[in-house]
């Protein structure tokens, strides 16, 4: 089974752009969660979706939003980029919401210059 | 959300037990304790989970006091792959999974 996956693996932007950032869950999986790391800290939360819906959000700009579709795949939009956006941004799927085993992807890794 | 507390960094060498303490002073009744670990551009992998007593898998073991105000994770025989950032994250007993990660420990292993 093909775990977490995540494209681009890699970009760069410039300030002002707009990017967009996808994730395909593990087959059976309903929640998806997002999560920004910035190089030498632990990953932030930015939002969890289940069947759907948004669950979660964390203490993000309203320039963050995201979306999951019907087949649970999702999409991390991101408007007006600052060079603070610059990060390692995961995506996490799990069987359900609670607490049970989150399952990474291997991140994009996004520059902004 | 409770807040955790870890040893910055840790070093060990390969074929040695190492016992890493996270403190939450304020965890919540329906609170679960997890472990996760990273190694550089990747994402977290998930390690083991517990909300009581002592939790073993086939990688760790995860021991928690009856005030489950701490709790450790224990890593039998070390090798020099088990070099990374290890993450205790406290929650999810709300129903939803918001991961509230701190700046986890730096085990390092030498040989």
């Amino acid at each position: 089974d093909a775990g977490v996956t995540q494209s681009p693996t890699h970009l760069i932007k410039t300030r002002g752009q707009h990017v967009t950032l996808r994730c395909s869950p593990i087959s059976g999986h309903k929640s998806v969660s997002w999560y920004q790391q910035v190089l030498g800290q632990g990953p932030q939360f930015i939002f969890q979706y289940y069947e759907k819906e948004e669950r979660g959000r964390g203490n993000f700009p309203d320039r963050f939003s995201a979306r999951q579709f019907p087949n649970y795949s999702s999409e991390l939009n991101v408007n007006a980029l600052l060079l603070g956006d610059s990060a390692l941004y995961l995506c996490a799927s799990s069987l359900t919401g609670g607490v049970t085993e989150a399952f990474f992807g291997q991140g994009t890794r996004l520059t902004v210059v | 959300l409770a807040k955790t507390t870890q040893p910055i960094s840790m070093d060990s060498y390969e074929g040695q037990e190492v016992n890493i303490t996270c403190s939450h002073n304020n965890i919540a009744t329906n609170d679960y304790i997890t472990w996760y670990q990273q190694f550089p551009s990747q994402g977290p992998r998930f390690i083991i989970q517990g909300y009581k007593t002592k939790v073993t898998n086939e990688v760790a073991s995860l021991f928690i006091p009856a005030d489950r105000k701490s709790s450790t994770l224990s890593l039998p025989r070390v090798s020099l792959s088990d070099t990374a950032v290890y993450y205790c994250l406290v929650g999810g007993g709300t129903g939803f999974q918001k991961l509230v990660f701190g700046t986890g420990t730096r085990l390092l292993v030498s040989p």
